[in-house]
C-alpha cells in the first residue's frame, strides 16, 4: 500500500542548482498533481497532468517544468533554483478529482 | 476564478470540547465537492471529509461532520469530542465537476490541548 512516493523528503540547494523532484503512484490513477505550500497561503497548484502524455499549467509554474514520464511517475524540476522556491513540496494523484487527491509525504526545500 | 478563504488561522480548544472551523467558497458553478483535509506534524495531507454539492444532506465521518450551505457559499467542519490527535492544519478544499484540480483555503492550524 505504498500510494503516492516522493523523493527526495528534504533537500537544501544553493541558489542556482537544479534538481528534480520525483513522484510515483502505484493507485493507477490517471491525474497528477504538484502543489506547494507556504505558510498563510494554502497549498497553490504548480502543474498538473490529467492524463499521461498531458500536463498543464496551475496557478504559480514560474521556474517549474514537469514531466509525466508514464501513468505511474510524475516529476517537478526546478531549473535554477531561487531563494523564493523555499517551499514544501506535495505530489497527489486522484482516479478523478471529485473523489478527491492522495498526497505524498512532501518535499521540503530550501533554497539558500 | 474560484477562491477558498479560511478566516480562522489559528484556534485553541481543551479536549473533549467540540469546535467548528470555517469554510467559505466563491463560485458560479452549480455542481462542485468540497473537502476538509487534515496534516499533522507528520505532514502528511489526510481526506477528513468530502461533500457532493448536489445533496442536502450534510456528510458525516465519525466525529467529523460538515455544516454545508450551499447559498452561502459555506462549509464549515465540527470536531466533536476533540482528541489530542485532531491537533492538526485543516484544510478546506472545493472541485469543480469535470474540472482537473482542487483549489485550498490557507488552513486552520488547530491545536488541542490537555
Amino acid at each position: 500500500n505504498a500510494g503516492v512516493t516522493q523523493t527526495p523528503k528534504f533537500q537544501v540547494l544553493k541558489t542556482g542548482q537544479s534538481m528534480t523532484l520525483q513522484c510515483a503512484q502505484d493507485m493507477n490513477h490517471n491525474s497528477m498533481y504538484w502543489y506547494r505550500q507556504d505558510p498563510g497561503m494554502g497549498l497553490r497548484l504548480i502543474y498538473y497532468s490529467a492524463s499521461e502524455g498531458t500536463t498543464d499549467k496551475g496557478e504559480v509554474p514560474n521556474g517549474y517544468n514537469v514531466s509525466r514520464l508514464n501513468k505511474r511517475e510524475f516529476s517537478l524540476r526546478l531549473e535554477s533554483a531561487a531563494p523564493s522556491q523555499t517551499s514544501v513540496y506535495f505530489c497527489a494523484s486522484s482516479v478523478i478529482p471529485n473523489y478527491g487527491y492522495t498526497f505524498g509525504s512532501g518535499t521540503r526545500l530550501t533554497v539558500v | 476564478a474560484q477562491t477558498v478563504t479560511q478566516s480562522q488561522p489559528e484556534m485553541s480548544v481543551q479536549e473533549a470540547e467540540t469546535v467548528t472551523l470555517s469554510c467559505t467558497y466563491d463560485t458560479s458553478e452549480s455542481n462542485y465537492y468540497l473537502f476538509w483535509y487534515k496534516q499533522p506534524p507528520s505532514r502528511q495531507m489526510i481526506l477528513v471529509i468530502r461533500q457532493e454539492a448536489y445533496k442536502q444532506q450534510n456528510a458525516t465521518e465519525n466525529r467529523f461532520s460538515v455544516n454545508f450551505q450551499k447559498a452561502a457559499k459555506s462549509f464549515s467542519l465540527k470536531i466533536s469530542d476533540s482528541q489530542l490527535g485532531d491537533t492538526a492544519m485543516y484544510f478546506c478544499a472545493f472541485g469543480i465537476q469535470g474540472a482537473q484540480k482542487l483549489v485550498f483555503g490557507q488552513g486552520t492550524r488547530l491545536t488541542i490541548n490537555p
